[in-house]
């Protein structure tokens, strides 16, 4: 099974809710991703959970806190958001070794109104 | 730091036309190479990979050698579907550098097939 799932498909959110993205693998992957990506444009690395400890966190604002539970399970809380912040965002896992491919989920379009 | 340069968009072609998107790539260290595949309104999925110098990647009659000497990663393929109809993206990992794990991505090509 090479399946990564998302929930929800969709979301919409006002600027002062609070929200949470799900994200789970069940193919034994150690390294755990979110992107955010806007139309037209390639993923932005957010974060990385390897080994289930946040291992790169590549300047988000705080309004975004990802969490990671176990090793199958990764969780993006969102409070506080931006228009701007309207984007697809996607979950992806790897190995944790090797060549580290990854494997994607289908994604959360996010809109902020 | 590393980079990743794909040739600019949108490309399109007729069905069973030959395809050609080229990638090219900057590494400190010795990457892995990849080629993701995003439809529309989906997620990325990986198309190949090559892990050393001289492989070739091969999935769904796409095909991508890994080019130390011209540090390139061109994807090919011989006769387009407008199922192809997608945007590809190149990217790379460095497995020893310190930021193991994290991948660098062009900026994608789109491709159009009309049938």
């Amino acid at each position: 099974d090479t399946e990564v799932t998302q929930t929800p498909k969709h979301l919409v959110m006002g600027m002062t809710n609070k929200k949470s993205l799900k994200c789970e693998q069940h193919m034994g992957h150690r390294a755990m991703y979110w992107y955010k990506q806007k139309a037209k444009k390639p993923p932005e690395l957010m974060f990385v959970y390897s080994y289930e400890k946040l291992s790169i966190n590549e300047s988000v604002p705080s309004r975004f806190s990802p969490e990671c539970p176990n090793s199958s399970l990764l969780n993006l809380h969102l409070h506080a958001l931006q228009p701007e912040d309207s984007a697809l965002y996607l979950c992806a896992s790897s190995s944790g070794t090797g060549n580290y491919e990854q494997y994607f989920g289908p994604g959360t379009r996010l809109t902020v109104t | 730091g590393d980079s990743v340069t794909q040739m600019e968009g949108p490309v399109t072609l007729s069905e069973e036309a030959f395809l050609t998107i080229n990638c090219t790539y900057t590494a400190t260290g010795y990457p892995s190479l990849f080629w993701y595949v995003q439809y529309p309104g989906e997620g990325l999925q990986l198309l190949l990979k090559a892990t050393k110098a001289d492989d070739k990647g091969s999935n769904k009659g796409f095909e991508a050698t890994y080019r130390k000497e011209t540090t390139s990663f061109h994807l090919e393929k011989g006769s387009v579907q407008v199922s192809d109809s997608a945007v590809y993206f190149c990217a790379l990992s460095d497995r020893y550098s310190v930021n193991a794990g994290k991948s660098t991505f062009g900026d994608g090509t789109t491709l159009t097939v009309k049938p």
